[in-house]
């Protein structure tokens, strides 16, 4: 089983600011097959970014994912009110084997 | 627009077991796999399991392997999910999510239900 860990845990920044944000898998993810969602309270998670870097349908360009093999990052480039939520990042390398990171929590500073 | 519906919430005691379903909107149910996730309250995503209707091919979660029964009809376009000795660490929302947004093996989760919460409690 891969295991994707995040960093950092909590990220506190303000709006406009750039937020970086970092997932690290302990072996290499199958044809770079790494999404990235956004959760908020009380919602399900919302499909970011996939493929390491294709936005999904309806996503914003300020949202920028990046990164190959082990070590993938998601840009948020100009921090709006709505983008502080918690962020996970998913490999789906095979059909049916699926893990998740533990999350980045991005907060108002 | 594909919408995936949940049952509703559901309390349950120790021991028992809980069937959630999910129905999919659209005509397509049969070429997407569709999983099951799981979120403890203040936790993190936990995939359990999924299957791929056409080919009835499905795959669980070592965590869950012998605990969980995930199925399908394809009749009515609703996925299951049943956990059985339930236990008060399995109190969570459950989320049914497609893969996709193509039915190409190696998709990521595009659509999810709305949740459902277990609670397991004496």
């Amino acid at each position: 089983e891969i295991v994707l860990t995040q960093s950092p845990g909590t990220l506190s920044l303000s709006p406009g600011e750039r937020a970086t944000l970092s997932c690290r898998a302990s072996q290499s993810v199958n044809s770079n097959y790494l999404a990235w969602y956004q959760q908020k309270p009380g919602q399900a998670p919302r499909l970011l970014i996939y493929g390491a870097t294709t936005r999904a349908t309806g996503i914003p360009d300020r949202f920028s994912g990046s990164g190959s093999g082990t070590d993938f990052t998601l840009t948020i480039s100009r921090l709006e009110p709505e983008d502080f939520a918690v962020y996970y990042c998913q490999q789906y390398g095979s059909s049916l084997s699926i893990t998740f990171g533990q999350g980045t929590r991005l907060e108002i500073k | 627009q594909v919408q995936l519906v949940q049952s509703g919430a559901e309390v349950k005691k120790p021991g028992s077991s809980v069937k959630v379903s999910c129905k999919a909107s659209g005509d397509t149910f049969s070429t997407f796999a569709m999983s099951w996730v799981r979120q403890a309250p203040g936790q993190g995503l936990e995939w359990m399991g999924g299957i791929i209707p056409i080919f009835g091919t499905i795959k669980y979660a070592q965590k869950f392997q012998g605990r969980v029964t995930i199925s399908t009809d394809k009749s009515t376009g609703t996925a299951y999910m049943e956990l059985s000795s339930l236990r008060s660490e399995d109190t969570a929302v459950y989320y049914c999510a497609r893969e996709g947004p193509t039915a190409a093996a190696g998709q990521p989760f595009d659509y999810w239900g709305q949740g459902t919460l277990v609670t397991v409690s004496s």
